[in-house]
């Protein structure tokens, strides 16, 4: 697709039940980010694949939470026994590559619109 | 140590002027990258400018240019002539890791820009 597309736009859930998140990033693009973003604060980095690999899920707050991307292409995030504290702007990312520092595009992030969870 | 710091917390600045945004970092790579995002109230992240560690000259797109100081570890966002559809918050990032291989992507808290009319 043209750009990264996030579903569900919005979840509303209840305390304990399960949620999964889906992004689907830019054709083509092999490096797939996750964040959360509470409000009034920055991107809170996830979980990051190269491909059909998590390279780094340092950033998964504790086991509820999981993340797969079974063919290289669109990832699906996972949260378990879902809790008030997990209500926030999930937000995906990709990007052609996630190595280098050079000045292309290809080293630059582009956000999909967030899934704005809320658990009551 | 916080990766990314934005001490600005909120600013504003008069229509047509110039604002510059404050960002410092943190890192022990020779090899990185800075990058900053402006996210409207409609929520979108949109990839603003770009500069990376080993570039010598600082990095402009249009109206915005990035002050990047290295031995200071500083990396300012500067707009220039600001515009009513300039306010937003604004994320400073940085991109860390050794070359060829993984690099994560650090943001910090933001700073809220309001340009008055």
């Amino acid at each position: 697709g043209a750009g990264v597309s996030q579903t569900p736009s919005n979840k509303v859930t209840e305390k304990g039940k399960y949620v999964e998140l889906r992004c689907d990033p830019i054709s083509g693009h092999t490096a797939l980010y996750w964040y959360r973003q509470s409000l009034g604060q920055g991107p809170e980095f996830l979980i990051y694949f190269q491909g059909t690999g998590a390279a780094d899920d340092s950033g998964l707050p504790n086991d509820r939470f999981f993340a797969v991307r079974p063919e290289g292409s669109v990832s699906t995030l996972k949260i378990q026994r879902t809790e008030r504290g997990d209500s926030a702007v999930y937000l995906c990312a990709s990007s052609l590559s996630g190595a280098g520092t050079g000045v292309s595009g290809a080293n630059v992030l582009t956000f999909g619109a967030g899934s704005r969870l809320t658990v009551l | 140590a916080q990766k990314i710091t934005q001490t600005q917390p909120g600013m504003f600045v008069q229509e047509k002027e110039a604002v510059t945004l404050d960002c410092t970092y943190d890192t022990s790579d020779q090899s990185y990258g800075l990058f900053w995002y402006k996210q409207p109230s409609s929520g979108e992240m949109i990839f603003l400018i770009y500069q990376g560690s080993y570039d010598e000259q600082n990095a402009t797109e249009g109206r915005y240019s990035l002050n990047f100081q290295k031995a200071r570890k500083s990396a300012n966002l500067v707009i220039s002539a600001s515009q009513l559809g300039d306010s937003a918050m604004y994320f400073c990032a940085m991109r860390e890791g050794g070359s060829g291989g993984y690099q994560k992507v650090t943001f910090g808290i933001g700073t809220k820009l309001q340009v008055i009319p």
